[in-house]
């Protein structure tokens, strides 16, 4: 079955700094993968997505991600992060056949991320 | 923007009663999703529902649930007879079709006493 793994739970990082938040899925075939950020009290944002193509693919509020099929990872990161990103960050994978009918997501445990200035 | 509404934003009820948990789509969207995420876990598929049918459910999705698309707007989640554990928030989502990103709403709030 497919399944995402974000290991870090709680990632502290000082304004400024760069970012790296981890991502590593379970899949057979080419995976979408997408990365949400919820703020407290918010729903889920769309950052970004890999659907084929450049394996570097950039996102909304300066974040990019990269794909990388033999390490089935797909990392975000940032390299200068602001106060307004302490939020909770999800990783996400297509289930199969996101493209028809079904197409739900398969959510990680998240990352929370928490700035100081 | 156009974005998925839900309403009410938070709700307590209690265990036995039912609940409809409501969500506006965005308008021209023709694939529709609820999860929930159970304090401190990780956000969880509960349905998909196209062209007035569901689409897929995961095991979550017992018989207490039900979902319907009342008219063209409106897309809801009934739960029959809530348990302590249905306590959660639970996302609409929705896709306009294909390859397409999915926007989820705010979340209600969903508190089981």
């Amino acid at each position: 079955a497919q399944s995402v793994t974000q290991p870090d739970i709680h990632i502290t990082v000082s304004e400024g700094a760069s970012l790296e938040l981890r991502c590593n899925y379970s899949y057979g075939a080419t995976p979408y993968l997408f990365w949400y950020v919820q703020s407290p009290g918010q729903g889920l944002q769309l950052l970004l997505k890999y659907f084929s193509g450049d394996t570097l693919v950039q996102g909304i509020k300066g974040f990019e991600a990269e794909f990388k099929r033999s390490q089935s990872s797909f990392n975000l990161r940032k390299p200068s992060v602001h106060w307004s990103d302490a939020a909770e960050y999800f990783c996400a994978v297509g289930a199969p056949n996101y493209g028809g009918s079904q197409g739900n997501l398969i959510f990680g445990k998240g990352t929370k991320l928490s700035v100081k200035p | 923007e156009p974005e998925v509404t839900q309403t009410p934003s938070h709700q307590v009820t209690q265990m036995g009663q039912e609940v409809i948990l409501r969500c506006v789509p965005i308008s021209n969207h023709l694939y529709f999703y609820w999860y929930r995420q159970i304090l401190g876990q990780k956000v969880e598929f509960l349905v998909s529902f196209y062209n007035n049918e569901i689409s897929e459910k995961s095991e979550i999705f017992d018989d207490q649930f039900s979902v319907e698309r009342p008219d063209g707007s409106n897309f809801t989640l009934k739960i029959r007879s809530t348990k302590l554990e249905d306590s959660a928030m639970y996302f609409c989502a929705s896709r306009r079709s294909g390859l397409e990103t999915q926007y989820f709403g705010p979340g209600t709030r969903l508190l089981v006493l």
